[in-house]
Parts: structure tokens; C-alpha cells; sequence
């Protein structure tokens, strides 16, 4: 029930493109869903967050999509670029016990080819 | 950003070893994390903190000890490290919705 997750494992793109990652979750509990993205020797840094109460979110070229009957969120990156390179992982949050716990998926390698 | 900060990066031991690895957050915030990270496993939690005296395991905690100092300084102990400890591992700070905000992580390599 606390498990979210993430598809698909590695992603190759040419730049430009649009890759789509998607997570799906079982606990209707769940009330934020973040996005993180990670650099190659670096930490985890959270990229872009939405709440249930919405459909979709957009923060630059990064957007979230979300899909409350199905249980599904994806992250899409418009106009990708060679930047954009890293492992993204998404993450649902929830309150357990008068407490909030966080979910990660398993995370997705991205790979934008210039 | 170095809100949250590691110490060591890279950790090269022996099995058996007792090994400590630091973590320290300027942002004041309540709620500390410990990670690791497998490559395809994505983060597994091992112990979370949300304050001074509120320790609690998490998914993966067998080998494993914490310790929060003070509110800005959670360590994390391998009393006796094995080598399938082998792995990277983050420590986090976050805010009220858990929005975590992670440090550069440290590699342990267990021989």
C-alpha cells in the first residue's frame, strides 16, 4: 500500500524530445507527490511537487500530470536537453500515525542525446 | 547548495569495522533522514529523526545505529560493517511536507 512505483527504468531521448516518466500509487491516502532529480555524484533535489487537488503542474520546461482515478502521475520534460541527464525519481507523501512518511519510486535514468 | 552537509565522501573500510558517517543542516529544519541508495533500488530508508529525542527506524535499520547530536547534526553508525554495505547514502533535512532537501552523499565501500 505505501509502494509507488516508476517507469520506465532508463529513458534515451534525442534533445528535443519529450521523455515521460510515470509513477503509480495504491494508497489513496497519498496527498503530495514530488519529483527529484539527481546528478551523477550528487544528492537528490527536489524538482518540482504537486498536491492531489490539481491536474497538472509546470514549472519551466517540467511538468507534472495528474491522474487522481487512476492513481498515476507523470513527470514530462519539454524541450529536452543534454542537461536534463540524470536519474529522476518520483515520491509520494503521506501522514501515518500523526506523522509524514515519504515514498520513493525506484527511480528512472535519463539519457538526452545532443 | 550546501544546506546539508556530509562528512566523509568516500569511505573505504574493512569488514568488522566500525564505521561513522556525519551529517549537518543549517536550515534550522526539525526532520533529519538517513538514506541509502542501490543502484535500480532507488532510496531505502534506514532511520529518521524528527527531533532531538525522536528517533525511529526505518525500512532497512538492521546494522545500523543513529544518533541526533542536536537539532542541526544526525550521525549514522555501522557498528560492524559487512560488505553488503556497500552503497551511497544521503542524509536529508525537510520541511513540513517532507519536501526533503539532501546532502551530497557519502560512498562507503566495504572490503
Amino acid at each position: 500500500q505505501q509502494q509507488v512505483k516508476q517507469s520506465p527504468q532508463s529513458l534515451i531521448v534525442q534533445k528535443g524530445g519529450i521523455p515521460i516518466i510515470n509513477c503509480a500509487y495504491e494508497n489513496t491516502a497519498f496527498d503530495y507527490f514530488p519529483w527529484y532529480q539527481q546528478f551523477p555524484g550528487k544528492g537528490p533535489a527536489l524538482l518540482i511537487a504537486i498536491r492531489p487537488d490539481v491536474s497538472e503542474k509546470k514549472e519551466g520546461r517540467f511538468t507534472i500530470s495528474f491522474n487522481k482515478s487512476a492513481k498515476q502521475f507523470s513527470l514530462h520534460i519539454m524541450d529536452s536537453q543534454p542537461g536534463d541527464s540524470a536519474t529522476y525519481f518520483c515520491a509520494a507523501s503521506i501522514m501515518v500515525a500523526g506523522r509524514r512518511a515519504l515514498t520513493f519510486g525506484s527511480g528512472t535514468r535519463l539519457q538526452v542525446q545532443p | 547548495d550546501a544546506d546539508v552537509t556530509q562528512t566523509p565522501r568516500n569511505r573505504i573500510t574493512k569488514t568488522g569495522k566500525r564505521i561513522m558517517l556525519e551529517c549537518s543542516q543549517t536550515k534550522g529544519h526539525d526532520r533529519m533522514y538517513w538514506y541509502r541508495q542501490d543502484p535500480g533500488l532507488g532510496l531505502q530508508l534506514i532511520y529518521y529523526s524528527f527531533d532531538v529525542k525522536d528517533i525511529n527506524k526505518g525500512e532497512i535499520s538492521d546494522g545500523y545505529s543513529v544518533s541526533r547530536q542536536a537539532q542541526a547534526k544526525f550521525s549514522l553508525s555501522l557498528e560492524s560493517a559487512i560488505p553488503n554495505q556497500t552503497a551511497l547514502y544521503f542524509c536529508a533535512a525537510s520541511g513540513e511536507y517532507n519536501e526533503q532537501f539532501f546532502g551530497p552523499g557519502t560512498r562507503l565501500t566495504v572490503l
